[in-house]
Parts: structure tokens; sequence; C-alpha cells
């Protein structure tokens, strides 16, 4: 079976630094990888999608990278701000249906 | 924007109580999706549908049903609910193919007592 893994549960950082988050799948590579924020109390909200054959991708502050050698993507949040603390999970198209997500890394912003 | 709506945020109930959660999504989204998420276990997915009167288990279906009458309604039953069925509980909708992102709910946060 398709396993998504993000390594990390917490990341506590200074605001103005970059956040890294990893997310580490196993077997085939997927077509693509998706990434979502989540607030607490609420549902998880779509940020990025990178493509397999993308090396990386950018929106505002984010960055995403996607490395099939080494199954792995990297989101990164540059020039950090306290409003960027947040749950971010990453996913995996499973079938043609189902997502699979990682457990999630809490991302805290200290001012 | 895509609106997926659930229909309670917090939810308070008895043990061998059957429970609904119902979830509604306005942009004609073929599928939708229940997921449970619980701390240090991430999203897991309960059931989806991929069109009306059609379902599909997911990871973890035991102890749950659903139903989807309607394309813009998918409803969650909990048979007997029980202390371990205690969880957030998020729908969400697509419309298919391995680009497109799901659209999530605010979840219902269901306590078994």
């Amino acid at each position: 079976s398709q396993k998504i893994e993000q390594n990390s549960e917490a990341l506590n950082i200074q605001e103005g630094k970059t956040a890294t988050l990893t997310c580490n799948y196993t077997n085939y590579s997927p077509a693509y990888l998706q990434w979502y924020r989540q607030d607490p109390g609420r549902g998880p909200v779509f940020l990025l999608l990178i493509r397999e054959n993308e090396k990386e991708k950018r929106k505002e502050r984010l960055k995403v990278t996607f490395d099939t050698t080494l199954k792995q993507s990297l989101f990164h949040i540059t020039a950090s701000q306290p409003a960027d603390s947040a749950t971010y999970l990453c996913a995996r198209r499973a079938n043609d249906y189902k997502l699979s997500f990682g457990a999630g890394t809490t991302v805290t912003v200290r001012a | 924007d895509v609106k997926v709506t659930q229909s309670s945020r917090y939810l308070v109930k008895r043990t061998g109580e059957k429970v609904f959660l119902e979830c509604v999504q306005d942009m004609d989204h073929e599928n939708m999706f229940w997921y449970r998420q619980d701390p240090g276990l991430g999203l897991r997915l309960i059931y989806f549908s991929y069109d009306v009167k059609m379902k599909e288990k997911g990871d973890i279906p035991e102890g749950y049903s659903v139903s989807r009458e309607k394309k813009e309604r998918f409803s969650l039953i909990l048979e007997s609910a029980s202390t371990n069925q205690t969880s957030m509980y998020l729908c969400a909708s697509d419309t298919g193919g391995s680009n497109q992102p799901q659209h999530f709910g605010d979840g219902t946060r269901l306590s078994i007592l």
C-alpha cells in the first residue's frame, strides 16, 4: 500500500525565518502531491499542488519541491509570520478517488 | 468558492445512540468523502461516494454507514455509537481526477459519553 509520512509532528521557528517541512512517500511516485493547511477547529484548506515532472512550485511565500529520486516533497514557508502558524498536511492520490494524507506537521511561528 | 457545510460543529451523544452527521456541498461535485481525524493518526477515510446512491468503504468503515440520496448531500451514520467513535469528523468533496484538490467542511467534533 502507498504510505505518506511527514517526519516532524511539530516545528517551532522565529518570525522571519524559513520553515521547511518534509513529506516522504513509499512505492511508486504519485503523479501529483498536494499540500493543505489546517487551522485549529477547522477543516483543511488546499494550498498547492505539484506535478511529478515539476521540480518546484511557488505561491507567494510558499515553495514546494518534488524529488522523485528521494521520494520526497519539501514545503517551505519563507519570511514566516505568526499568521502562518497552523498544521500543514501533504497528500497523494491513492487511486482515482482516494487521497492519502500524512499526519501533518504543526508549525508555530514566534513573534 | 466551493462550500462544504456540515450540519453541526459540536455534538454530544450517548453510547448506543444512532447518530447522523450531515454534509452538503454546493458545487455539483461527483465525489464526497467522510474522514475522522484523531491526534497522531491524521485523517482516515471512513467512506466515500462517487455518485448518487453509490458508496465505497474507506480504510476504517466498521461501525459506520453512509447515505447519498442526492448529489449534494452525504450523510454519515453511526449505527450504535461507542466511546471510541469520539473524534473530529470531516466531510470533503471533489470533482475527481488526480490533480483535483478536496474541499473540506469545518468538521463536527463528536463526543460519545
